[in-house]
């Protein structure tokens, strides 16, 4: 049962333009939510996280959307840059602080194009 | 800074052989730490929970006799495949939660072939 899907598997981006990633998720008691990037044969690097009680969250060129009611949630990258390619995963969790699992999606793969 | 080391990288083994693969957070104190795989283009599944001390959380599925796992210190766990065979060929990525804070830094994750 996978309760964080992203429904995009690859995604390709003109050099300069905004790149956008999207998950949804179908538990309503998520209430942390995290980006990762990820480099073939790699583990998976932080990149922005957003709690519930925001809707968005900024980090120089990223940028974190959260929309609780549609469960839903999107990653902006602008101006994308070929070294962002790579596969992003979205993940999401329950109450911060409790160390408890995170759930992730199944990953998009990211491709800027020079 | 938050590192996590894993060794080895990439291990080839006879199928019957056990594994044991390292997770260590080097500049931090981890009181939790878990253990995922992935397969070729697919998610990162969590396989089990560690926590300092205690005995490991397994997910629904995972089998805590094959895939035994150790968190003796809080900047070490060690996940043994025992009598590997070819379907647990997949790249195993540990990460390492922080005494206090939400985020986890993940290792650089281990290749394991089983022939």
């Amino acid at each position: 049962d996978q309760q964080v899907k992203q429904n995009s598997p690859s995604l390709s981006v003109q050099e300069g333009r905004i790149s956008i990633l999207n998950c949804d998720y179908t538990n309503s008691m998520f209430d942390y939510f995290l980006w990762y990037k990820k480099y073939p044969a790699e583990g998976p690097t932080f990149l922005i996280s957003i709690s519930s009680i925001k809707d968005k969250n900024e980090d120089g060129r990223f940028t974190v959307f959260l929309n609780k009611s549609a469960k839903h949630l999107s990653l902006h990258i602008v101006p994308s840059q070929p070294g962002d390619s790579a596969v992003y995963f979205c993940a999401a969790s329950y109450a911060p602080n409790t160390g408890n699992q995170f759930y992730f999606g199944t990953g998009t793969s990211l491709t800027v194009i020079p | 800074g938050a590192v996590v080391s894993q060794h080895p990288s990439r291990v080839i083994c006879k199928s019957g052989t056990s594994v044991k693969i390292e997770c260590r957070s080097l500049d931090f104190q981890a009181t939790t730490m878990f253990w995922y795989r992935q397969f070729p283009k697919q998610s990162l599944m969590l396989m089990a929970t560690s926590n300092e001390g205690s005995k490991a959380t397994y997910e629904q599925g995972v089998e805590k006799d094959k895939f035994l796992i150790n968190h003796a210190s809080l900047t070490l766990s060690t996940l043994t495949v025992t009598s590997a065979h070819p379907e647990d060929s997949s790249f195993y990525i540990c990460s390492a939660r922080k005494v206090s804070g939400d985020e986890q830094f993940f290792g650089p994750g281990t290749r394991l072939t089983v022939l």
